[in-house]
Formats: structure tokens, C-alpha cells, sequence
């Protein structure tokens, strides 16, 4: 069964000042590892796909990288408007089709 | 842009309804899935589609069913809704794949069972 954990679980962070969210998966066969960003009463919104280690997706002040036991979201002088949980997931070949594995998300707040 | 639309952000129900929730996507994606989000429990599948007529049980079926008789629609329905199905439910759809294809997802509906 696959599994994805996100740690940690709240993240305040000030304005400029740099961190990382991370996510752990344990999967048979990996086929993609997935970020999402989620607004407070909104649906999840895609960020990246990841698919063998060592990999790296940048987007603005994001970057996500991913090795063979899990991903980092590196977020880099981070703005007020980057608050929101941000989910991770996987796909594998041990589930069918598009089947996504959610992790239970890390909330980020970012202070001004 | 990939564009999923839930046919409404807020419901309220009560309790033995037969609650229908609809969702559309215009970017002619073969697969389409509903979950509920739940605090602490976060997603959780209940239903997906690989194609018309097709239909497959996700983690969390019980006391729901769907119905897709065409490419771009997918319902989910709440047989006699329950209290316990109060929850934001979300749509989302994505391409045909090995399991590579992200999925995209509408702005979720808050169902609210009284």
C-alpha cells in the first residue's frame, strides 16, 4: 500500500525567509510524485510533477526536487501570498490508472 | 487552461435526501475521480472513471454512487445522505495515462447535511 507522509505539519515562516516542506513516500514502483497548492475553501491547485530521482521542477519562488524516499518544496523568500496547504501525492505501479495517494498536507503560513 | 466546474460551492441537505453533485471539464479528459476532504483525514477517494459507463470503487464507497453517460460529466450521488457525508467534495479529471497525467481539480462543493 502506498504511503505519503508531509512534515511538518504547520510551517510559520516570515517574509524572506527561506524553508523547506518535506514529503515521504513509500511506493512499489513510483510513476509520479505530484505537488499541489490548496487555498482555505478552494480545490487543489497543481504545481508540479516529479517522476525518477533526481529530479528538479522550479516555478517562482518554488522549487521542488525528489529523491528515492522523498521530495522537498524549497520555497525561497516567501510572500504572504504563498500561505496555503500545500499537498503532496503520489502515483505508483502498484495502484491503477491515475489513482493519487494523498499526503495530509503542510500549512504554511507566511508572516509580513 | 484546464477547467473543472462543480455545479455548486455551497449545498444544504437534510437527512434521507438524495443529494446529486455534478461536475463537468472541458478539456476532454478520460479520467474522473470524486473525494471528500475531511480535517485530519484529509482526501479520500470514493469514486473514479476511466471512461463513459465506466466506473471503479475508491477507498471510501459506501453510501455513494456515480453515474458518467457522457465524456465530460461525472455525478456523484448521495443515495439517502447521512450526517456523516457533511464534507467539502471535490472533482477533478486528468488525461489518460501510465499514471503520470496530474489531476486537476474544481473549487469543491461544502455539503452541509441536516
Amino acid at each position: 500500500e502506498d504511503q505519503v507522509t508531509q512534515s511538518p505539519e504547520a510551517l510559520r515562516l516570515q517574509e524572506g525567509e527561506s524553508s523547506s516542506l518535506n514529503c515521504s513516500y513509500t511506493v512499489s514502483g513510483l510513476r509520479g510524485l505530484f505537488w499541489y497548492r490548496q487555498d482555505p475553501g478552494k480545490g487543489p491547485e497543481f504545481l508540479f510533477t516529479l517522476y525518477s530521482a533526481g529530479e528538479e521542477k522550479e516555478k517562482e519562488r518554488l522549487k521542488a526536487t525528489l529523491t528515492k524516499k522523498e521530495s522537498f518544496l524549497h520555497i525561497t523568500a516567501p510572500k504572504p501570498e504563498d500561505s496555503a496547504t500545500y499537498l503532496c501525492a503520489v502515483t505508483s505501479e502498484e495502484t491503477s490508472g491515475s489513482r493519487l495517494t494523498f499526503g495530509e498536507g503542510t500549512q504554511l503560513t507566511v508572516n509580513p | 487552461d484546464v477547467k473543472v466546474t462543480q455545479s455548486s460551492r455551497y449545498l444544504v441537505k437534510r437527512t434521507g435526501e438524495k443529494v446529486f453533485l455534478e461536475c463537468v471539464q472541458d478539456m476532454d479528459h478520460e479520467n474522473m475521480f470524486w473525494y471528500r476532504q475531511d480535517p485530519g483525514l484529509g482526501l479520500r477517494l470514493i469514486y473514479f472513471s476511466y471512461d463513459v459507463k465506466m466506473k471503479e470503487k475508491g477507498d471510501i464507497p459506501e453510501g455513494y454512487s456515480v453515474s458518467r453517460e457522457k465524456k465530460e460529466r461525472f455525478s456523484l450521488i448521495l443515495e439517502s445522505a447521512s450526517t456523516n457525508q457533511t464534507s467539502m467534495y471535490l472533482c477533478a479529471s486528468s488525461l489518460m495515462g501510465t499514471g503520470n497525467q496530474p489531476q486537476h481539480f474544481g473549487d469543491g462543493t461544502r455539503l452541509s447535511i441536516l
